[in-house]
């Protein structure tokens, strides 16, 4: 069955960097679009950055665009997303899903269970 | 860039209870709508597509429907498993998420 278990979350001083982790088992990664969202303690969803399938297009969520870098490992089935300069805006639980596959436009049918993102002093 | 406006954001409801949440598109996206269902502490889990299909497994009790900027999701008779938050997203253009709808227990 499909699996994503994200990892590298914790507590993070403001200004510094982190390195999120996501393996995926069940299905063909390699094959697939990946996806990392947020959700902010109490607070709603919010898509952050995608990547393609063989990792040659990045997209970001303005909010995104500059701190946020996402990428793939299709030898080890693992997507990444490094956030530098963290910001105590960044505190949230980081969600990978999975792009469903077939005709575009497309949505999300797997998610991790996500890990959780402190950013303080 | 769309934005995807829920109401209402907090609805109390009975088991037994017909319920309906709303969710509107500052633009059309046609029908390209999904619902998902999430839990305290667990991931979204998807429930409709393109705004008014059913995912494989979901029970029947969930629909949806509309097109272009007004979509709803109904589900019929409330079950003690369906009080949740539900988030409405769209993805025409890039991928935008409502701001949830918490269903609990009046």
């Amino acid at each position: 069955q499909v699996q994503l278990v994200e990892s590298g979350g914790g507590v993070v001083q403001p200004g510094r960097s982190l390195r999120l982790s996501c393996a995926a088992s069940g299905f063909t990664f390699s094959t697939y679009s990946m996806h990392w969202v947020r959700q902010a303690p109490g607070k709603g969803l919010e898509w952050v950055a995608v990547i393609s399938n063989d990792g040659g297009i990045e997209y970001y969520a303005d909010s995104a665009k500059g701190r946020f870098t996402i990428s793939r490992d299709n030898s080890k089935n693992t997507l990444f997303m490094e956030v530098n300069s963290l910001r105590s805006e960044d505190t949230a639980v980081y969600f990978c899903a999975r792009e469903t596959s077939g005709a575009l436009p497309r949505y999300f049918d797997y998610w991790g269970q996500g890990t959780l993102v402190t950013v303080s002093s | 860039d769309i934005q995807m406006t829920q109401s209402p954001s907090t609805l109390s409801a009975s088991v037994g209870d017909r319920v309906t949440i709303t969710c509107r598109a500052s633009q059309s996206i046609s029908g390209w709508l999904a619902w998902y269902q999430q839990k305290p502490g667990k991931a979204p889990k998807l429930l409709i597509y393109k705004a008014s299909s059913l995912e494989r497994g979901v029970p029947s009790r969930f629909s949806g429907s509309g097109s272009g900027t007004e979509f709803t999701l109904t589900i019929s008779s409330l079950q003690p498993d369906d009080f949740a938050t539900y988030y409405c997203q769209q993805y025409s253009l890039a991928w935008t998420f409502g701001q949830g709808t918490k269903v609990e227990i009046k």
